[in-house]
């Protein structure tokens, strides 16, 4: 089974600045099979990127994925008042189908 | 857009079985695998289960022995049976789409059209 993990668990930073975010597999994870969701408190997340790198409808082009392998990163640029929320990756499995990483909370610093 | 939206009981007796539906409006469930996912209050995301319209399901191995996932394309629904539930099933229970079945991102794994979530609380 393919564990996820995220760096850092919170990230405290101000408005207009760059968020750099990662999340890093226990193994080699297709990058069709990689993806990041934004949940702010009593949402439902929302898809960001798929595919590791392809923005969903709607999202923001300062929001972007990269990464291969074991190593993704989510960067937000600028961060907005409405970006600040916790942020999880996922990737699927074969076996255990999909799974997520325990997120990184970006907060108002 | 495709909306879906979570309906059934907020509240299980420890033991019994918990049952949800997800209704799928402005859209078709063909095409698409549709899942549930949970998320036990202050705690991340788990994923359950998915099911195609056809009937073909996956579950997590870990809940597999008690989940139940079935669709009824009659009525644009699918819904989730979880047997035996104890307090480590309270959860916000959330159905979603995805992955995609067909076209242009079959192969492609990731979740992209949301229910609000509905609270299940677990007591007697």
């Amino acid at each position: 089974e393919i564990v996820l993990t995220q760096s850092p668990g919170t990230l405290s930073l101000s408005p207009g600045e760059r968020a750099t975010l990662s999340c890093r597999a226990s193994q080699s994870v297709s990058s069709n099979y990689l993806a990041w969701y934004q949940q702010k408190p009593g949402q439902a997340p929302r898809l960001l990127i798929y595919g590791a790198s392809s923005r969903a409808t709607g999202i923001p082009d300062r929001f972007s994925g990269s990464g291969s392998g074991t190593d993704f990163t989510l960067t937000i640029s600028r961060l907005e008042p409405e970006d600040f929320a916790v942020y999880y990756c996922q990737q699927y499995g074969s076996s255990s189908g999909f799974t997520f990483g325990p997120g990184t909370k970006v907060d108002i610093k | 857009q495709v909306q879906l939206q979570e309906s059934g009981p907020g509240l299980v007796n420890p033991s019994e079985t918990l049952s949800l539906t997800c209704t799928v409006s402005n859209g078709s469930i063909s095409t698409y695998y549709w899942s549930w996912i949970r998320q036990p209050p202050g705690k991340g995301l788990e994923w359950i289960g998915y099911i195609y319209y056809s009937g073909s399901t996956n579950y997590n191995p870990s809940l597999k022995s008690r989940v139940t996932i079935s669709v009824d394309t009659s009525k644009n629904q699918f819904s989730l049976k979880v047997t035996s539930v104890t307090a480590a099933d309270a959860a916000v229970y959330y159905c979603a789409r995805g992955p995609p079945g067909s076209g242009s991102h079959r192969g492609y794994y990731y979740l992209d059209v949301w229910g609000k979530g509905t609270t299940v609380t677990v007591s007697s």
